[in-house]
């Protein structure tokens, strides 16, 4: 199984400011076949389901704030909120979708500060 | 539009038996895998296993090969997650998702699509 592990478990940032969370995966998730990273980033708040705001690494879901960003490849991923808003408070996931059974890291939770 | 609705939360007794649903409509149901989530209280996610109503071929995680049934009726457009003895382990939000892709797509386990999750808790 490809092991997903973010950092940090957990983070405050003040508002305005800038959020990293990072994910790091055992094993490639880049399918060379089609220069593809199989990495999705997930926004999870209280009480409702997951939600897609970064897949393929890099490519914003539609509907999502600019303000999110994802970068990286192979095996080390980040996501970035460029100026962090009270409505980005949440639970963040990676997930990789390269193979079965589908992994996901430990969650970060983000707050204000 | 595409929508996943899972059945009503549920309380049950440890040794009793449950079978939870969630309905697909919006899409072709045969098209698409349907993937089980699980999130124990205040914890992570943890895949389950996923069906592909189209043929009934289902895949489980090794953490819950042996202790979960997955199923699903394309009549109905509607799949399954069942246990034959539960356990106060099993307590636990359960999600539905649909994938970005059908199967064979690059994104055949991108879950796009998720159910508002069913709520079963296990108490004596």
């Amino acid at each position: 199984d490809i092991v997903m592990t973010q950092s940090p478990d957990s983070l405050a940032v003040s508002l305005g400011e800038r959020a990293t969370i990072n994910c790091k995966s055992s094993q490639s998730v880049l399918y060379s076949s089609n220069n593809k990273n199989y990495l999705t980033w997930y926004q999870q708040k209280p009480g409702q389901p997951p939600k897609v705001v970064i897949y393929w690494a890099s490519t914003r879901e539609s509907g999502v704030p600019d303000r999110f960003s994802g970068s990286g490849s192979g095996t080390d991923f980040t996501l970035t909120i460029s100026s962090l808003q009270a409505e980005d408070v949440a639970v963040y996931y990676c997930q990789q979708y390269y193979n079965t059974p589908v992994t996901f890291g430990q969650g970060t939770r983000l707050e204000i500060k | 539009e595409v929508q996943l609705v899972q059945s009503g939360a549920e309380v049950k007794k440890p040794g009793e038996s449950l079978k939870i649903s969630c309905k697909g409509s919006g899409y072709s149901f045969t098209s698409y895998w349907i993937g089980w989530v699980r999130q124990m209280p205040g914890k992570g996610l943890e895949w389950m296993g996923i069906i592909y109503p189209g043929d009934s071929e289902t895949r489980y995680s090794p953490s819950f090969q042996g202790q979960v049934t997955i199923s699903a009726d394309k009549s109905i457009s509607t799949a399954y997650l069942q246990w034959s003895s539960l356990k106060a382990s099993d307590t636990a939000m359960y999600f539905c998702a649909r994938p970005l892709d059908g199967r064979d797509g690059s994104g055949e386990y991108l879950y796009k699509y998720w159910g508002q999750g069913t709520l079963v808790t296990v108490s004596s």
